[in-house]
Formats: structure tokens, sequence, C-alpha cells
């Protein structure tokens, strides 16, 4: 079974433009989570979608968003982008039953300079 | 609130020599706790995880941890470390909604193994 996949794997920006990002979840896994992580915070949650259905969200501005379409796939975007968004961007999916865990992608590497 | 502690940003061993990384938890209900380790660039990998049951818990690589429930800790080990063990390690705690909220990680032990 092909693993969660993400791209591009990495990514170089200037402050203000935007980004989006993509992520495959494993065949099957209707549950795709969003993950930030930077030296100085480490992993923080942005969101977590389900059926298309945005069911939790972290504590990020609201230039973070992000959707999930019918076959699962998920895109998360950053709008007006800082210095500090520079960080590794993870992608997981799961089958969101009580328990199981979460399936990471490699990452994409956002640089904002 | 979930919260998730490591003891020691780096720990240090010798190659051969037990490993033991340390993980405290708070969860206001059950919880489902994960360990994940992370090589450069690359993302997470599941290590092991509890759920209900056995409190020994094994997992790939060798390393088990075990759920103490009085002691609020889920500690990993590892009996001799190898050099391919250096990596980041994570300990994370789940919430009773199949994921909604997501994991809540702690900060990550950095696994260095001297030869």
């Amino acid at each position: 079974k092909a693993g969660v996949t993400q791209t591009p794997r990495y990514l170089i920006k200037t402050r203000g433009q935007q980004v989006t990002l993509s992520c495959s979840p494993i065949s099957g896994h209707r549950s795709v989570s969003w993950y930030q992580q930077t030296p100085g915070q480490g992993l923080q949650f942005l969101f977590e979608y389900f059926s298309e259905t945005q069911r939790n969200k972290g504590n990020f501005p609201g230039r973070f968003s992000g959707r999930q379409f019918s076959n699962s796939r998920s895109e998360m975007n950053v709008s007006t982008l800082e210095l500090g968004d520079s960080a590794l961007y993870l992608c997981a999916s799961s089958l969101a039953t009580e328990g199981t865990e979460q399936f990471f992608g490699p990452g994409t590497r956002l640089t904002v300079l | 609130a979930q919260s998730v502690t490591q003891l020691g940003s780096h720990v240090s061993v010798s190659e051969g020599a037990l490993v033991l990384l340390r993980c405290n938890y708070s969860s206001s209900v059950p919880p489902y706790l994960f360990w994940y380790v992370q090589y450069p660039n690359q993302g997470l990998q599941l290590l092991l995880k509890y759920t209900t049951g056995a409190t020994l818990v094994k997992g790939i690589n060798g390393f088990e941890a075990e759920f103490k429930k009085s002691e609020t800790s889920f500690h990993l080990t590892k009996p001799s470390a190898h050099m391919s063990d250096a990596a980041e390690y994570f300990c994370a705690v789940s919430d009773a909604r199949g994921g909604a909220d997501g994991l809540t990680f702690g900060k990550g032990t950095h696994l260095i193994i001297q030869p």
C-alpha cells in the first residue's frame, strides 16, 4: 500500500506571497491532519479534515486554511506569508477510529524569504 | 487539555547500552499514547502505540514502552542501542474522537549514539 505523499517537497517563497501544499492520504483513509514543525515550537496541530469537513483547527491565524476533496486528498493554503511561517509542514492520514495511529508523509519544507 | 512532557531534549548513550526516553502525559480522559521517530529530512514513523489492554507495548526495531497510569508515564526503552537508532523521538497523546483533535506532541528527544 502506498504511503502518504506530499507535494512539493521543498518550496521557497517571499513574504506576502501565498502557497498551496498538497497531500494524498493512504488509500481508504478518510481523515487528514496537518501539522507545522519548527525548531522553536515543535510539532503543532493545524487542522483535521474528515469526509471533506474540517472537524477541528489548532491555534493558528486565519491565514492558514485547508480543504479536503471527495477522494480524501487535501490541500492547505497559507496566504500573506510571513518569515515565521518557515517550517516543515507534515500531513498525516488515518482511519479516524478511536485509538488508531496517524501515518505521516515526508513533509513539505517551506522557506519564506 | 492534553499535554506531553519529554524529559531531556538530548539523550546520549553508548552503542550497546540501554536506551531510556522519558514521557509523561496529562489527559482528562483515558489516553491513547504513541511514540514516533523522525530521521533527518523525513516524516514521522510510528514506533509503537498504547490503546487498551496490555500495558507493556512492543514496537518496531526492538523498542518497547510501558504505560503506567499511576505515574502518568509512557517511557520508551530499548535494551541495546544501535547506531541506526540516532534520531529524534516524539511522544504523543491522542483524543477519543478518532483523531479529530489531532495529536499532541512532546517537544522531542534527540537520541545520540556514541560509538
